[in-house]
């Protein structure tokens, strides 16, 4: 099957940049999506962006995608400690069809 | 409470028993769908449905059945657990094929 891969952890100090990636193999992905779970919760839309889009910038959030590479990436701006949690990729080709994710990046933030 | 809600939110069973995880929605979304989440894998789509009485196929749907008599409710059974099933169960439910899925608190099961 077509897969999404992450790396598993990532840890940066509180006001640098986090800068969470994902590959996926799927070329005919239509939408990608970043999704944040804090301990205890479910999952949570943080940002989307179309395959036909390359950037994609909500206040402290930016979405890069290269679509020849198949590689997206999230940047957190000024990280902060609430920003701890695990992070996960995900794409579809249709809008909430057949989501497929990876296995999520745990963002730890120290002080 | 307004959302999705799961029950239980823990759950221990043993091999060969049937158990039923409960999901709960109070914006009558049209579509429902059950994710387990296993270390490694992220998550995977076990069944969806499109509104009452639809339901189709995710990617890991072998060991489960769902039902939706009605728009609000997507219980999830597992016929015969086995312990491959132990995982962390995630229900999301969106409006339509172009809103946001919200997902809820998610059951973590464990089949001894």
């Amino acid at each position: 099957g077509e897969d999404v891969e992450q790396s598993l952890f990532l840890s940066v100090r509180e006001g640098d940049s986090s800068v969470i990636n994902c590959t996926y193999t799927d070329s005919s992905s239509t939408y990608l999506y970043w999704y944040k779970q804090e301990p205890g919760a479910g999952l949570q839309l943080l940002t989307y962006i179309f395959s036909n889009m390359d950037m994609k910038q909500d206040q402290r959030l930016t979405v890069l995608l290269n679509k020849k590479d198949k590689h997206l990436s999230l940047r957190i701006a000024d990280t902060q400690t609430g920003d701890s949690a695990i992070y996960f990729c995900a794409e579809s080709k249709g809008w909430n069809n057949d989501m497929r994710f990876g296995a999520g990046t745990r963002l730890t933030v120290k002080p | 409470d307004a959302g999705i809600t799961q029950s239980p939110r823990y759950k221990i069973t043993e091999t060969g028993r049937q158990v039923t995880l409960m999901c709960h929605q109070t914006w009558s979304h049209s579509y429902m769908f059950w994710y387990r989440q296993d270390l490694g894998h992220g998550l995977r789509l076990i069944y969806y449905s499109a509104a009452a009485d639809i339901t189709d196929k995710g990617e890991v749907p072998d060991g489960y059945v769902v039902s939706r008599s009605k728009t609000e409710n997507f219980p999830l059974t597992l016929e015969s657990a086995t312990r491959s099933q132990t995982s962390v169960y995630f229900c999301a439910s969106s409006e339509g094929l172009n809103t946001e899925a919200f997902f809820g608190q998610g059951t973590r099961l464990t089949v001894v």
